[in-house]
């Protein structure tokens, strides 16, 4: 079974700054996807980013970006110029190619940004 | 216009009681799922259902019936209600074929006294 874990359960960065999240993930699969989702105090699932196994490119989306190193089985987020606004919750997410849909969550982490 | 919807948002109830929750989708999805956020903030899958047909079912109590009348609508049924089911209930969908991304319902906050 796949697993995901998320060691930092906070973390806190001063506005403008850049943040890194750390996650890693345990699976046999190759071919599979991997998630960042942000929950903000509203507790809505909101999707940041995405990056599929099969691609060397790291993910970017504006101020987003990955570190997806699959031997390691690591998937980082960059926050950069972090704004006010992405104080959330934050959680990584396993999902398998093919067959079960289901996404794996690590146990989420909780960023504060400081003005 | 709101891509996944759930009703309601907040549900409180007494221990022993049924009750459900509703969760409809107009992205023309194939897959729902339900997910469990418990006090700590984990996320776990509880049942998937892919054009009706359920596909994902992690070990739930029998107590919990998802139940889909038609592919844009999942609702969840939960008999004899316990403490330990008060949660955030979370509905998502996606579309099938390659694994895209899961969009996220507003979630219901299910507290049993």
């Amino acid at each position: 079974a796949q697993t995901v874990t998320q060691s930092q359960p906070e973390m806190s960065v001063q506005e403008a700054e850049t943040v890194t999240l750390s996650c890693t993930y345990d699976t046999s699969e190759s071919d599979y996807y991997l998630f960042w989702y942000k929950q903000p105090p509203s507790r809505q699932m909101i999707l940041v980013i995405r990056q599929e196994a099969y691609k060397q490119q790291n993910a970017t989306e504006n101020r987003f970006s990955v570190n997806f190193q699959k031997a390691a089985k690591s998937f980082s987020l960059k926050i950069s110029d972090s704004q006010l606004g992405d104080a959330a919750m934050y959680f990584c997410a396993y999902g398998s190619q093919g067959g079960s849909e289901k996404l794996v969550f690590g146990k989420g982490m909780k960023l504060t940004v400081n003005p | 216009d709101t891509a996944v919807s759930q009703t309601p948002k907040y549900l409180v109830t007494q221990m022993g009681n049924d009750k459900s929750i509703k969760c409809e989708q107009n992205l023309g999805h194939d897959t729902m799922y339900w997910y469990k956020q418990d006090s700590k903030k984990f996320l776990k899958i509880m049942f998937s259902y892919n054009n009706k047909e359920l596909i994902i079912n992690e070990t739930v109590p029998n107590r919990f019936s998802p139940k889909s009348p038609d592919k844009a609508h999942l609702n969840l049924h939960i008999n004899s209600l316990e403490l330990g089911d008060s949660a955030v209930y979370f509905c998502a969908s996606s579309q099938e074929a390659s694994f895209n991304e899961q969009f996220f319902g507003p979630g219901t906050r299910l507290t049993v006294l």
